[in-house]
Order: structure tokens, then sequence, then C-alpha cells
């Protein structure tokens, strides 16, 4: 089945605490992207991809990182979380850019 | 500067009262204008894409048109499963990026 993965799907942590969360797309997508979704803020993109190590910052990147070392797997990583990072993270992938993307079931994300 | 806007914010309909979810944009080079569903607590769901002024796209009881400034989303005799925030996003040719607007909730009463 074509999907995108994402793990864990729900994180409480603590301020400061390095966290990862994985994303795994099989559909053999080059276009991998990162997004949080906070209520009355929508949709907002961290970072992007466009193919194997290469990177770009989206609208809200501070305080985040991203690497694509193989096709399939576009980690986020929170070096040190802050409360602020509370939020609903979603990844996706497209075939190239501008394509339609295609979601995981997103990660729920708590720093106290 | 690239910008999507989605009115209503909300929108409440009984079963069978069809209406239209509008999106308004303005983008630097527009690689294409998505539309996707999303249900509470899940990932958004594609439904549509548009590329081109004219262009309209159907499936089941909805249909999105385009226009050179907008896109509207039909909803013909809409039932409770509906029921759902339907998001409107323009990718950028320039930029790489996909701008979501805020979404427009629907909620169809039985």
């Amino acid at each position: 089945e074509a999907q995108v993965t994402q793990n864990p799907r729900y994180l409480i942590t603590v301020t400061g605490k390095k966290l990862t969360v994985t994303c795994s797309q099989n559909m053999n997508h080059e276009y991998m992207s990162w997004y949080r979704q906070d209520p009355g803020l929508g949709l907002r993109q961290i970072y992007y991809s466009m193919n194997v190590e290469v990177t770009d910052k989206g609208d809200v990147p501070e305080g985040y990182k991203v690497s694509r070392k193989e096709k399939r797997n576009f980690p986020l990583i929170l070096e040190s979380p802050s409360p602020n990072q509370t939020s609903l993270y979603f990844c996706a992938s497209s075939l190239s850019v501008g394509d339609e993307q295609f979601f995981g079931p997103g990660t729920r994300l708590t720093v106290l | 500067e690239d910008q999507v806007t989605q009115s209503p914010e909300a929108l409440r309909l009984q079963e069978g009262e069809s209406s239209s979810l509008n999106c308004s944009y303005t983008v630097s080079g527009l690689r294409g204008l998505f539309w996707y569903r999303q249900d509470p607590g899940k990932g958004p769901e594609f439904l549509f894409t548009l590329y081109s002024a004219g262009e309209e796209k159907e499936k089941e009881r909805l249909k999105a048109t385009l226009t050179k400034k907008e896109s509207f989303l039909h909803i013909t005799a809409p039932k409770p499963e509906d029921s759902a925030t339907y998001l409107c996003a323009v990718g950028s040719s320039n930029t790489g990026k996909l701008i979501f607007g805020q979404g427009t909730t629907l909620q169809v009463k039985p």
C-alpha cells in the first residue's frame, strides 16, 4: 500500500530534550516536506526537500533541522524543543515539486 | 507575497442543501491549485488538482473550478459524511512551496 508513515504518533517530552520524528514514504517520491498545524494558523511549512541531499527552509524553520540522506526518509529533528513547538506535525511527499502531496497520519507533540 | 484565503471559515448545511466554498489566491508562478479534505486529528486527504483557468474536476458530490484569481469547491446535495475541513493550497513554481489556506470547516446536519 502506497503511504507516508510517521513515528511516533504521539509524544510528550520536556523542554530541551532532543527528539526526532521519523517520516518514510514508499512511493519513490522526490519531494518531501514537513508541516506544523496549529489552531487558527493552519498548515505551515517547516522544511522541504526536492531530492536527496537537497533541503530548504519553509516558512517556519526556526528550531528545527532535517536531513535527506535517502530518498524514502525525511526525519525532523528538534535539537532543543520548547513549549511553543507543541503542535500537530505532518510529513508529506509528492512525485515532484508542485504535484499533489500525500500526507502522513500526523504526530502530536507536546513539549512541557 | 504568495497568499491563500478561504471563505467562509465555517459553514453549516442541511443534508441536501448545496453550496460553494471559495479559495482566493495570489502566487508567483502557479504550479497547481489543490483541494484537500481533512478529518479531525488526521492528515489531509488529496481531492483535486487544477492547473489552468477554466479547468473543472468532479468527484462524487464535489466539483472544483478554477479562475485566474480563485477556485470554488461546489458541494451538491451534501450528506453528513461530507462534514470535514476543506483545505485549499497553491503550489509556487518560483519557490517550490505549497501555501495553504486556513480551511473551511463544513458541517452537514441530517
